[in-house]
């Protein structure tokens, strides 16, 4: 059964606009993470952000987390075409458990 | 490096035999996962494990089994495979601590006929 999902789930944009894609999530949690997978390939981890967090930023990404609200927020800024991928938070604390993915297309 | 490593890439195995999908990692993290990614299902949890002799399942274990008799090692196994197994496979691992990342594997993609 899913605990929590990526939404949308698909996602088309202009080369240097703006992303965003959202996860939400049931349990409670120590800390959240943001995956990128390219097609194919492995996951790979792009940032944490620790429940006692509200935003964190690395490079062109930004995310947001509202625990009360049990959701996170992934910002791609500037996009560019090495962008397209899918995403996925993990909110499984330990466990590592993840929704279904947003899939982005950047559109050069 | 330290990395992560599945074999075979691609495997092709007929309805009924058993099959033994390989990962093997080199940064001696305790944690290590299987999962199946399939069509608009995401990344499922089918086993994982926590330390040597720990073993726990997933919300997709039925049909498959894992033993961890040391640290770098996750076999992951399917009894008696079935078409419905058809699937890309990763494996994973992490340190295990709070803040620890995973590193996954490239996958195993397995057709069963």
């Amino acid at each position: 059964s899913q605990q929590g999902e990526e939404d949308p789930q698909a996602l088309s944009i202009q080369e240097g606009e703006n992303a965003t894609m959202n996860c939400s999530y049931k349990t409670s949690i120590n800390n959240l993470q943001w995956y990128r997978q390219n097609s194919g390939r492995g996951l790979v981890h792009l940032i944490l952000i620790r429940s006692n967090e509200r935003e964190k930023h690395s490079g062109r990404l930004r995310v947001t987390l509202d625990t009360s609200k049990k959701s996170s927020s992934l910002l791609i800024t500037a996009s560019r075409a090495a962008d397209t991928a899918s995403y996925f938070c993990d909110f499984g604390n330990e466990k590592l458990t993840f929704g279904t993915g947003t899939r982005l297309t950047i559109i050069p | 490096d330290a990395e992560i490593t599945q074999s075979p890439r691609h495997k092709i195995t007929e309805t009924g035999r058993q099959v033994t999908l390989a990962c093997h990692q080199t940064w001696n993290h305790n944690n290590m996962f299987w999962y199946r990614q399939d069509l608009g299902h995401g990344l499922r949890l089918i086993h994982y494990s926590y330390g040597v002799q720990d073993t726990n399942k997933g919300e997709v274990s039925d049909g498959y089994s894992v033993s961890r008799s040391n640290t770098e090692d996750l076999p992951l196994t399917l009894e008696s495979a079935a078409s419905s197994q058809t699937s890309v496979y990763f494996c994973a691992s992490s340190k295990g601590q709070a803040t620890s990342f995973a590193f996954f594997g490239q996958g195993t993609r397995l057709t069963v006929v």
